[in-house]
Order: structure tokens, then C-alpha cells, then sequence
């Protein structure tokens, strides 16, 4: 079956640009999260989504940063005026529920982005 | 907040040996899930195992086993009879309305 998508795979973008990188969930996964995941260091939680709910955006490491999420489905996550302290692996999970529920997430391959 | 914390940055086992990844974690929730996630280096986040709070016995995959002390909020991962595609990332997590991950174990089997 289709797991958590995202694209592009791998970004390479100049200092000052902005970005914008996708995540598809699996389909009627309800939680979609996005994590920050830098070299050789864990999860850095960015914002989460969970159903119709405002989303959780307190990971936001600043105001260039922002996500939608579409639908219920498909986020979009846009850094703003790119920095070379962006450059990380940015990863989509998504789950079937939150809370009271068994909670696993499913990640996706991640988008590695490289600010020059 | 809940943080969870992997204090070996870096192990190595040899294969087909056992190896035991440590993790703690720390909460005033009595109900809750942990995690063992594996990141190999293609990058795919694969959970390993999981365990639920409110259950004593601790939750076993295959050669993947789980030591969970709840009183002592310790969550260890115990990999048996280690084979070379075990070599990755290993990243403990809590859940609890939000998921918190350590910072991670790097595991290199050694053939």
C-alpha cells in the first residue's frame, strides 16, 4: 500500500529564496506532523496538524516558517527567505490518531534541503 | 513537557552478538506509548517496536525486545543475534498527545 510521500526528495536553493516542500499522508490518517531532523542530530519537532484542530505550531524555529494543510491530506511546508542554518533533512509522519489511540507514526523518506 | 534522553550517542556490536540501547524518559503521565524507531541510512524512519504504559509485559519483535521499567521511566531496547542490516539510527519516542524523541543511538554492526 501507499505509505507518507514527499517531494522533492532533495532540494538545493540559494540563500534568501523561498521553499516550499510537500508531504502526502496515507490516506485517512487523521495527525500529520513535521520534524526538522539536522546532520547526525534527532527530531526537532516543527508543527503538528490533527483533524480539523488548529494546528500545534509551536516547533516553528521562526517566522519564516509555515505550513498548511489542505483538506484534511496533502501539507505544504514553506520557508521563507531561506538561511544557511535551514539546510537539514525536513521529515512528514503521519498517523491514524492521536490521542487514545495506538499512535504510530509513519514517516516518510524526507526532503534533504541544502541552502548554499 | 516530556523529554526523553538516549545517553549513548554511538555503540558498535559485533554480529550475531546482543546489544542493549539505553533510554529514560521523563513524565507525570501514567498513560502513555513508547517507541523504538529504526533509521537506517537510506533515511526511512521504521518503527521497531512499541509499548503501551499500562501494560507490564514488555512488548517483544522477533530478535527486538524491550526492558520497560515504569517506576524508573526507562524504556531499553535489546537487539538479539544482531545482523548487519541493523546497522542505523535508533531513536527512542513518547507519546502522549505529542510524539518526543531522544536524540538518537547510532548502532554500527560489525561483522
Amino acid at each position: 500500500g501507499a505509505g507518507v510521500s514527499q517531494s522533492p526528495s532533495n532540494k538545493v536553493t540559494e540563500k534568501g529564496k523561498d521553499v516550499e516542500l510537500r508531504c502526502d499522508p496515507i490516506s485517512g490518517h487523521t495527525a500529520l506532523y513535521w520534524y526538522r531532523q539536522s546532520l547526525g542530530q534527532g527530531l526537532e519537532f516543527l508543527i503538528y496538524f490533527q483533524g480539523n484542530s488548529a494546528p500545534d505550531k509551536s516547533g516553528l524555529p521562526s517566522d519564516r516558517f509555515s505550513a498548511e494543510r489542505t483538506g484534511g491530506s496533502v501539507s505544504t511546508l514553506t520557508i521563507q527567505r531561506t538561511q544557511q542554518e535551514d539546510s537539514a533533512v525536513y521529515l512528514c509522519a503521519s498517523s491514524l490518531e492521536l490521542a487514545g489511540g495506538r499512535g504510530e507514526q509513519f514517516f516518510g523518506p524526507g526532503t534533504r534541503l541544502t541552502v548554499l | 513537557a516530556q523529554t526523553v534522553t538516549q545517553s549513548q550517542p554511538e555503540m558498535s556490536v559485533q554480529e550475531a552478538e546482543t546489544v542493549t540501547l539505553s533510554c529514560t524518559y521523563d513524565t507525570s503521565e501514567n498513560n502513555y506509548y513508547l517507541f523504538w524507531y529504526k533509521q537506517p541510512p537510506s533515511r526511512q524512519m521504521i518503527l521497531v517496536i512499541r509499548q503501551e504504559a499500562y501494560k507490564q509485559q514488555n512488548a517483544t519483535e522477533n530478535r527486538f525486545s524491550v526492558n520497560f521499567q515504569k517506576a524508573a521511566k526507562s524504556f531499553s531496547l535489546k537487539i538479539s543475534d544482531s545482523q548487519l542490516g541493523d546497522t542505523a539510527m535508533y531513536f527512542c519516542a513518547f507519546m502522549k498527545n505529542q510524539f518526543y524523541f531522544g536524540t538518537g543511538t547510532s548502532l554500527t554492526v560489525i561483522p
